[in-house]
């Protein structure tokens, strides 16, 4: 079955840069973006952006450019996404989710979700 | 930026029908899905390309397409539907994703 397994929760001080994972089984990897969401305590849903893993190509929320660098390792079927000069106002769980060509481009599959808190 | 609009929330005792709409002006150039989130959880896909349902999400989920208004129909509303649903879409060009506030559902 599908799966998308993420990293543990993270502590960061303000202007450090977080990595968050995303493991993926039960599917052909580079067949499927990976996009990235995030929801702060008590708030909405907030796209972040995409990654093609068979080319690596990307593409980034306009808030977040400049800022947030998401990669691959094809190797063991893995998709990271980092936030540099981290604030308060970051402090979110962030998801990893599957697009799904086939229907539209639906978010059809979930990571479980990661807590990074930025707090001095 | 582009923005989609949907209600705070809506309330409705179990078997009625609840309506949560979604507004925005590329909707008709790019389709809606709908995604339900309970406490503590990820979401989960419930609706897609404006109208179709999942294998696995029951008959009673709905979706429709009118203008710049999608909406997700729950019919029969059960206890378990209780939760917060969030539409989202794109822009007109297809680049940029984005999700409505979300709606709280209440099964009064």
């Amino acid at each position: 079955q599908v799966q998308l397994v993420q990293s543990g929760a993270e502590v960061k001080k303000p202007g450090a840069s977080v990595k968050v994972s995303c493991k993926a089984s039960g599917y052909t990897f580079t067949s499927y973006d990976i996009n990235w969401v995030r929801q702060a305590t008590g708030q909405g849903l907030e796209w972040m952006g995409w990654m093609n893993p068979n080319s690596g190509n990307t593409g980034y929320a306009q808030k977040f450019q400049g800022r947030v660098t998401m990669t691959r390792n094809t190797s063991i079927s893995t998709a990271y996404m980092e936030l540099s000069s981290l604030r308060s106002e970051d402090t979110a769980v962030y998801y990893c989710a599957r697009a799904d060509f086939w229907s539209g481009y639906s978010f059809d599959y979930w990571g479980q979700g990661t807590l990074v808190t930025v707090s001095s | 930026s582009y923005e989609l609009t949907q209600p705070p929330s809506v309330s409705v005792s179990p078997g009625q029908t609840a309506r949560i709409t979604c507004s925005g002006d590329a909707l008709p150039k790019q389709y809606a899905y709908w995604y339900q989130q309970k406490p503590g959880q990820a979401p989960v896909l419930v609706i897609y390309k404006d109208s179709e349902r999942p294998s696995g999400i029951p008959e009673r989920f709905s979706g429709s397409s009118s203008g710049t208004t999608v909406t997700l129909t729950i019919s029969g509303v059960q206890a378990e539907d209780e939760a917060d649903y969030y539409c989202q879409s794109a822009d007109s060009s297809g680049t940029y994703k984005v999700f409505g506030g979300g709606t709280k559902l209440t099964v009064l």
